[in-house]
């Protein structure tokens, strides 16, 4: 079983619909999680940390499930310029950042 | 501004011929890595280090070999390329010794071994 794993997707929205990622990771000790953004082959920028108590941040909600292992990132009001492919990223065994393979979203007018 | 580089952008190499992948960043962080990400795998880092002459490997370090004898300086050399080293390689840092805060990247260097 892979450290993270995300559904590749790609998600395939209209402009203005709300979507929900989950990423699932496997080491029950991981303290540090976050959401990446990476434009088509570009460098990945983060997008957002993901706290306990889940964390809000304009259009971008990210929540985490400790019970049940996974992270979520919710995108209301999605626009064109969301077009992205959205990195997991979990601290895994060996207490390294471990990234997930992406979740494509592609927004369409 | 507050960045990481990477030089080349783009290379196309043959089997065998040794190259180096430079890396520099300009925010004085104790943490640098290189990842390579092929298509499926997601990120995978290569090496790491966690201060001027400390490194180690990562998940994916054969037929790579690093030096951190800088604080701002990372580089990433490949004696002998293999085609299977064929990939877009991304060198990063972070503020703290143990990684695991934000990762800023540099633009990536796209290499073909041929």
């Amino acid at each position: 079983r892979k450290e993270v794993e995300q559904d590749p997707g790609p998600f395939n929205v209209p402009e203005g619909a709300t979507v929900a990622f989950n990423c699932t990771y496997s080491n029950s000790a991981s303290q540090s999680f976050f959401w990446y953004r990476q434009d088509c082959r570009k460098e990945p920028k983060l997008l957002m940390s993901v706290y306990s108590s889940g964390n809000e941040d304009g259009r971008f909600t990210a929540q985490l499930n400790r019970a049940s292992q996974y992270i979520s990132l919710l995108i209301r009001d999605s626009k064109l310029s969301d077009s992205a492919t959205y990195l997991c990223v979990v601290n895994g065994y060996g207490n390294k950042l471990v990234f997930g393979a992406g979740t494509i979203l592609r927004v369409k007018s | 501004e507050a960045q990481v580089t990477q030089n080349p952008r783009y290379l196309i190499t043959v089997t065998g011929k040794k190259l180096t992948v430079t890396c520099s960043q300009n925010m004085n962080h104790e943490y640098m890595s290189w990842y390579r990400q092929d298509p499926g795998l997601g990120l995978r880092q290569i090496y790491y280090s966690m201060n001027v002459e400390v490194t180690d490997k990562g998940d994916v370090p054969e037929g790579y070999k690093v030096s951190r004898k800088e604080k701002r300086n990372f580089p990433l050399i490949l004696e002998s390329p293999s085609p299977n080293q064929t990939s877009l390689y991304f060198c990063a840092s972070s503020i703290s010794t143990g990684g695991l805060e934000t990762q800023y990247f540099g633009p990536g260097t796209r290499l073909l071994v041929l």
